[in-house]
């Protein structure tokens, strides 16, 4: 079975204190691995797709990365404003995407 | 990428009624989907509608409970029926575009009392 997970659940750091959120996978046919970000009461935000592995996509102070088994989503030097839950979630055909729990980050000034 | 708009942002409503949930994109798009967030948890997909074809329902979701409009390429409905306070979520529709990427609407916020 397709399965994501997150982790860890929530994260606090202080303004630019660098850290990294994990979303490990199993899937039997990646078509494509995406990163959100959701505000509370808000629909999920697109930010990043990755295809596969070793693949890396930037913006402004975040960057993802992909392996054959995890992404990683680096934030560096973040802001308050990065304050958010980012979600992973996997497309495996179908056009059906398979959610993770997501990282719920807090960025304190 | 697409703008998607929801109506209504949110309701409350009472056991047993039904809400339409409206889903109006601003580009001819092929594939939407409905989705489900309940408190505190991740998205859940109920259903994709393509235009034209019935909608294709995830395991646990039914056409009775959460039947599916799709009259045009830039709209759809979501109903919930028969509400109960276990439907109390938030009502998400999106649409896909290239390389399979999915563009969310701001959602629908549902209460059930």
């Amino acid at each position: 079975e397709d399965q994501v997970t997150q982790s860890p659940e929530a994260l606090r750091l202080q303004e630019g204190e660098s850290s990294s959120l994990n979303c490990s996978y199993t899937v039997s046919g990646l078509r494509g691995l995406f990163w959100y970000r959701q505000d509370p009461g808000k629909g999920p935000e697109f930010l990043f797709t990755l295809y596969s592995a070793g693949e890396e996509k930037e913006k402004e102070r975040l960057k993802a990365t992909l392996t054959k088994k995890e992404s990683f989503l680096h934030i560096t030097a973040p802001k308050p404003e990065d304050s958010a839950t980012y979600l992973c979630a996997l497309n495996t055909g179908f056009q059906k995407l398979v959610f993770g729990t997501g990282t719920r980050l807090l960025v304190s000034p | 990428s697409a703008v998607i708009s929801q109506k209504p942002s949110r309701d409350i409503c009472q056991r047993g009624t039904s809400l339409t949930i409206q889903c109006q994109v601003d580009s001819q798009v092929t594939m939407m989907f409905w989705y489900r967030q309940q408190p505190g948890q991740s998205l859940t997909l109920i259903a994709t509608a393509n235009q034209g074809s019935e909608a294709t329902y995830e395991s646990g979701f039914v056409i009775d409970k959460f039947p599916i409009s799709r009259p045009n390429l830039t709209f759809s409905t979501l109903t919930v029926s028969n509400m109960s306070p276990e439907d109390s979520s938030i009502y998400l529709c999106s649409v896909e575009e290239v390389g399979y990427e999915q563009y969310f609407g701001p959602g629908t916020r549902l209460t059930v009392t």
